[in-house]
């Protein structure tokens, strides 16, 4: 079975560090989504590209966030500086959206900010 | 603002009586609706979804029922099983394959 694959799984780090969080989606798919999960929002869309290109990153904080996808098989998410408030467990997701497949996720990173 | 919710954060049901779990939305160009389903430290799998033009898509165990009316939609699963306790997310999408998701309902399925 294909996989969306994320590294690394658990991140611990102090605040002011920059962290970055990698994606390798599944293998054809074009649609690539990056999310965080918290407690009150559930699952939140930071952002996501379109054949590499990105087509809204209106959920993500735009001063310490940034995303990119420099070939089709890596996507990444940056925060620098990292805060406490960042502490969440962030996903990526990967799809082909003329297929009618769903979004398939990977198992996510898990980001604590001391 | 919250598009899509899920308004109860929890759910405890008996093995092999019936799990509903529900989801409100506002936005009335949503014309397609999913659940995930997802287990601690996992990402979420998709389960089963809905276009805006049927009332109700049934899959095994797990049917889900659309009422555009009361923009509400559910999810059934009989008889439910132990191994169905997860968290659970509604999404719903405009076409855009931009899923807008709710908070989750944690299900505990109780032997």
């Amino acid at each position: 079975d294909a996989r969306v694959t994320q590294t690394p799984r658990h991140k611990v780090t102090e605040m002011g560090q920059e962290v970055t969080m990698r994606c390798q989606p599944i293998l054809g798919h074009n649609t690539v989504f990056w999310y965080r999960q918290t407690m009150m929002q559930g699952l939140e869309l930071l952002a996501y590209f379109r054949n590499r290109a990105p087509l809204d990153d209106s959920g993500m904080p735009k001063d310490r966030f940034s995303a990119e996808m420099p070939d089709a098989t890596l996507a990444t998410l940056k925060i620098q500086p990292s805060e406490p408030r960042d502490s969440a467990v962030y996903f990526c997701a990967s799809g082909f959206p003329y297929s009618n497949q769903p979004q398939h996720f990977g198992d996510g990173t898990r980001l604590s900010i001391l | 603002d919250q598009q899509v919710k899920q308004n109860s954060p929890s759910l405890s049901v008996q093995e092999g009586r019936i799990s509903i779990l529900n989801c409100d939305y506002t936005n009335s160009m949503f014309d397609y609706f999913l659940w995930y389903k997802k287990y601690p430290a996992e990402g979420p799998t998709f389960l089963i979804s809905i276009s805006s033009i049927k009332d109700k898509n049934e899959d095994g165990r797990f049917t889900v029922f659309l009422n555009k009316s009361a923009k509400h939609l559910s999810l059934h699963i009989v008889p439910s099983q132990p191994g169905d306790s997860a968290v659970y997310f509604c999404a719903a999408t405009s076409g855009t394959y931009k899923y807008i998701f709710g908070t989750g309902t944690r299900l505990k399925v109780l032997a």
